[in-house]
């Protein structure tokens, strides 16, 4: 199984450029995530796709959009980047929402290194 | 509102010796915490979790509601155990993780 795979692993965009992260899970989760990870800053959710068809915001959308296209992917958006957005992005899938359910945790992808100059 | 606190950003110490990373949390219900660990620029996996009362690579972490704390710990540390060491706080559909301890382990 490959769990969570993330495309692409690095990129360099300039200010103003759009992109998008990609993710998939083989692992027929319901639930999808998008955090940053920062110095210092640990990891910040951007956001959430509780289940098929539906997502959400978490801690630090803004200059991001999702689309939660199957119950296998997960895409991320850049519309405009802006250098603050360099980062590390990490995709996650869990089975369960979170509490209350046998929590089993994440599984998480590789990431992507993003530098925007 | 719920809040992950690691309060060391680099805890450094020496092959043999004691190692406890301190995680405190707030939550108004009852928890469920996990550690995780990222090794250098490698994903993130799962350490422990509170529930499962368990030990992986020789790391325990019990939960104090009293103290509300997650300590992570480990009697004799080795190189290998050297990364990122972040715990997460579940709520009702996301995870929220603290800060993170990098933990290094010297010869």
């Amino acid at each position: 199984n490959a769990g969570v795979t993330q495309t692409p692993k690095f990129q360099v965009l300039k200010t103003g450029q759009s992109m998008t992260l990609q993710c998939a899970q083989d692992m027929n989760h319901n639930s999808m995530y998008w955090y940053r990870q920062d110095p210092g800053m640990g990891l910040r959710l951007i956001y959430y796709s509780a289940s098929e068809g539906t997502t959400d915001k978490g801690e630090v959308p803004n200059g991001y959009n999702v689309s939660r296209l199957n119950k296998r992917e997960f895409s991320l958006r850049l519309e405009s980047a802006a250098p603050s957005q360099t980062s590390v992005y990490f995709c996650a899938s869990s089975l369960l929402r979170g509490r209350g359910e046998a929590n089993y945790g994440y599984t998480f992808g590789s990431g992507t290194r993003l530098t925007v100059v | 509102a719920q809040r992950v606190t690691q309060p060391e950003k680099l805890l450094s110490v020496f092959k043999g010796a004691p190692v406890e990373l301190k995680c405190n949390y707030s939550y108004s219900g009852s928890p469920e915490l996990f550690w995780y660990v990222q090794y250098s620029r490698q994903r993130l996996q799962l350490l422990l979790r509170h529930i499962s009362r368990e030990s992986i690579k020789g790391f325990t972490a019990d939960l104090n509601k009293g103290e509300t704390s997650f300590h992570l710990k480990k009697p004799f540390a080795q190189e290998e155990d050297s990364a990122m060491y972040y715990c997460a706080l579940a709520g009702y559909s996301t995870l929220t993780f603290g800060k993170g301890t990098m933990l290094l382990v010297s010869p």
